[in-house]
C-alpha cells in the first residue's frame, strides 16, 4: 500500500543553520503531497502542499518540490529559527478518486539551538 | 478565519467505559476526517465522511463508531474504552483536497 519514509529525528541545528529533512514515499496512482507541523501540545498546521509533479510549495522560508523520479519531497529551509523548533510530518492523499485520507510519516523532531 | 473546533479538548476515562469526541468542521466544508494519534507516533487514519455520509474506512476498533450530523458536525464515539486508547483524536475537515486539522482531544484512559 501507499507509504511514506521520513528521515529519523531528532534533527538538532543551530539558529541560521541550513534545514533538510528527506522525505520518500511509495504510491501506486499520483499523490498530492503535504507537510505539516506540530508544535508541542498542539494540533497539526499545513505548513505546504504540492500537487504534481515538479511543483514546488512553499510557506514561511520552508519549500519542498514534489520529484516523481525520485518518489521524494525533501523539506527545505535556508535559515532556521529557535521557533521552527516542532515535529515535522510528511503525508500524501492518495490519488485516483482516493477520498482523501492523509497517510503520514513517522515524523522528524527538529530542535533549533540560539 | 473559522477553524476547526473538538470538544472537549481533554478527557479522563476508565477503563471499559464510553467516550464521545465531537468535531465542528470549518464552515462550508463538506469532508470530516478523524485521525488517532498515540504518543510519539503518527497520526493514523479512522474514517471520514463525505456530505454525512461514510466515504472511507481506517484501522477504526469495531468499538468506535462515527457519523456526520445534518449540521456537518460529526460525534466519535467510543465504548468499552481499553488502556491504549490513549491518544489524541484529530478531526480534520476539508473543502478540497488540503485538510485543516482542529487542536485535537487528548484521551486518557486509566
Amino acid at each position: 500500500g501507499d507509504s511514506v519514509t521520513q528521515m529519523e529525528g531528532p534533527v538538532t541545528l543551530s539558529e541560521e543553520a541550513f534545514l533538510t529533512i528527506n522525505c520518500t514515499y511509495t504510491a501506486t496512482g499520483y499523490p498530492s503531497l503535504f507537510w505539516y507541523v506540530q508544535y508541542p501540545g498542539e494540533g497539526l498546521q499545513l505548513l505546504l502542499k504540492a500537487t504534481k509533479a515538479d511543483d514546488k510549495g512553499s510557506n514561511k522560508g520552508f519549500e519542498a518540490t514534489y520529484r516523481k523520479e525520485t518518489t521524494s519531497f525533501h523539506l527545505e529551509k535556508g535559515s532556521v529559527q529557535v521557533s521552527d523548533s516542532a515535529v515535522y510530518f510528511c503525508a500524501l492523499s492518495p490519488g485516483d478518486g482516493n477520498t482523501g485520507k492523509l497517510i503520514f510519516g513517522q515524523g522528524t523532531t527538529l530542535q533549533v539551538k540560539p | 478565519a473559522a477553524g476547526v473546533i473538538q470538544s472537549p479538548r481533554h478527557l479522563i476515562k476508565e477503563k471499559r467505559e464510553t467516550a464521545t469526541l465531537k468535531c465542528y468542521p470549518i464552515p462550508r466544508h463538506d469532508t470530516v476526517y478523524w485521525y488517532q494519534q498515540g504518543p510519539g507516533q503518527d497520526p493514523q487514519f479512522l474514517i471520514s465522511f463525505y456530505e454525512k455520509m461514510q466515504s472511507d474506512k481506517g484501522s477504526i476498533p469495531d468499538r468506535f463508531s462515527a457519523q456526520q450530523f445534518s449540521d456537518y458536525h460529526s460525534e466519535l464515539n467510543m465504548s468499552s474504552l481499553e488502556l491504549g486508547d490513549s491518544a489524541l483524536y484529530f478531526c480534520a475537515s476539508s473543502l478540497r483536497e488540503t485538510q485543516y486539522f482542529g487542536p485535537g482531544t487528548r484521551l486518557l484512559v486509566l
